[in-house]
Parts: structure tokens; C-alpha cells; sequence
């Protein structure tokens, strides 16, 4: 089955610095990628995403690229703020399989002031 | 209306209690989930509803139960959980599965 590692678990960046979290994935055939950011009592909320037809999709501050033949999409926060504070979560959705969203672990990204 | 509800927000029973979780969502999504979060991890698939119908069980204990009355509603049934099951219980929905999952804002279930 997918497996989605993801790296940093703990990013923590100065107010105005970008921010970039990584996600390698397993299965060749999964086929979408979204983003969550979930804050502190929270739900995750879908933030960005992106399908393996496309490279790099932008909105705004946030902007996600994906590399099929290296298997790792990362996303990319530029211009952070404060409420940019939360955690992230990367997903890749197994389409060959058992047909789920496999999430990575985590990333608890800090804004400082 | 975009928005995926639950109820209640939180929810404390005992160990012999048998209550229900529900979900709704008014966008069109044929597609509905239940994860379960707990502190500091990722959400963990439970179970998966395709246009009404049950397409995956991640192996979970029979002590939950999953209900999908219609299109727009999503239940879960609990009955004699145990300790560890405590955590929050995420609905989602997506216009099909493959598609961009929107979460409800969770019930915080906690067993005694």
C-alpha cells in the first residue's frame, strides 16, 4: 500500500521568511495530492492540492509542486504570518489500491513575530 | 452551503453507553468518510460511504457502527468502547471519491 513520509515535523520560521514542507510518496499510480492545515482544535482544512497531470499549482501565498518521476510534492508558504501557525498535513490518494487519502505524519510549522 | 456539521461537539460516556455521532453535508458529495484523530497524529480512515453504500472498513471493531440514511446524512453508533477509543471523530465529504475531502469540525469523544 502508499506510504507518505513527510519532513520536517517541526518547522519554525520568522514572520515574512517562506516555509517549505516536503512529502515523498510509494505507489507510482497515486494520482492526487492535497494539503491540510489543521489548527489547534481545529478540523483540517483542504488548503491546496494538486493532480499528477499538473507540475505546480499556486494560490496566493501557497503554492504546491509535485515531481511524478521523483515521487515528492512539497508545499511552499511564502510571505509567512503568524495565523500561518498550525499544522500541516500532506496526503496522497492510493488509486490503485484500496482507493484512500494515506496522510504523512505532520508538520507543526511556527510563525514568529 | 459548504460547510460539513457534526454533532454534539463533545460527547462523554461510559463504557457500557451506547450513543450516536451524526454528520451532514448539503453540497452534493457522494462520497462520506469517519476518521478518528487522536492528539498530535494524522486522521485515521475508519470507514467510507459511496453514493449510500459501504466501500471500506479499515478493519475497525464491531463496536462501531456506521450508518449512511441518505446522501446528506452519516451516522456513527457506539457501543461498549473502551478507553483508548477516545479521541475526536472527523466526518468528511467529497464531491467523489478522489476528490478534495472537506472535514467537519469533529465530535471530542471521551470514554470513562
Amino acid at each position: 500500500g502508499e506510504n507518505v513520509e513527510q519532513h520536517p515535523s517541526t518547522l519554525s520560521v520568522q514572520e515574512g521568511d517562506s516555509a517549505v514542507i516536503k512529502c515523498t510518496y510509494s505507489d507510482s499510480a497515486s494520482n492526487y495530492f492535497p494539503w491540510y492545515k489543521q489548527e489547534l482544535g481545529k478540523r483540517p482544512q483542504l488548503i491546496i492540492d494538486i493532480r499528477s497531470n499538473v507540475g505546480e499549482k499556486k494560490d496566493q501565498r501557497i503554492a504546491v509542486t509535485l515531481n511524478k518521476t521523483a515521487k515528492h510534492f512539497s508545499l511552499h508558504i511564502t510571505e509567512t504570518q503568524p495565523e500561518d501557525s498550525a499544522v500541516y498535513f500532506c496526503a496522497a490518494w492510493e488509486a490503485g489500491g484500496s482507493e484512500k487519502l494515506v496522510f504523512g505524519k505532520g508538520t507543526k510549522l511556527t510563525v514568529n513575530p | 452551503d459548504t460547510e460539513v456539521t457534526q454533532t454534539p461537539k463533545h460527547l462523554v460516556m461510559g463504557m457500557t453507553n451506547k450513543k450516536s455521532l451524526k454528520c451532514e453535508q448539503h453540497m452534493g458529495h457522494r462520497a462520506m468518510y469517519w476518521y478518528k484523530q487522536k492528539a498530535k497524529k494524522p486522521p485515521e480512515l475508519m470507514f467510507v460511504y459511496s453514493y449510500e453504500k459501504l466501500s471500506i472498513n479499515e478493519s475497525v471493531p464491531s463496536r462501531f457502527s456506521p450508518e449512511c440514511p441518505n446522501s446528506s446524512l452519516l451516522n456513527l453508533h457506539l457501543h461498549a468502547l473502551q478507553p483508548e477509543d477516545s479521541a475526536l471523530y472527523l466526518c468528511a465529504s467529497s464531491q467523489a471519491r478522489g476528490a478534495g475531502q472537506y472535514f467537519g469540525p469533529g465530535t471530542r469523544l471521551t470514554v470513562t
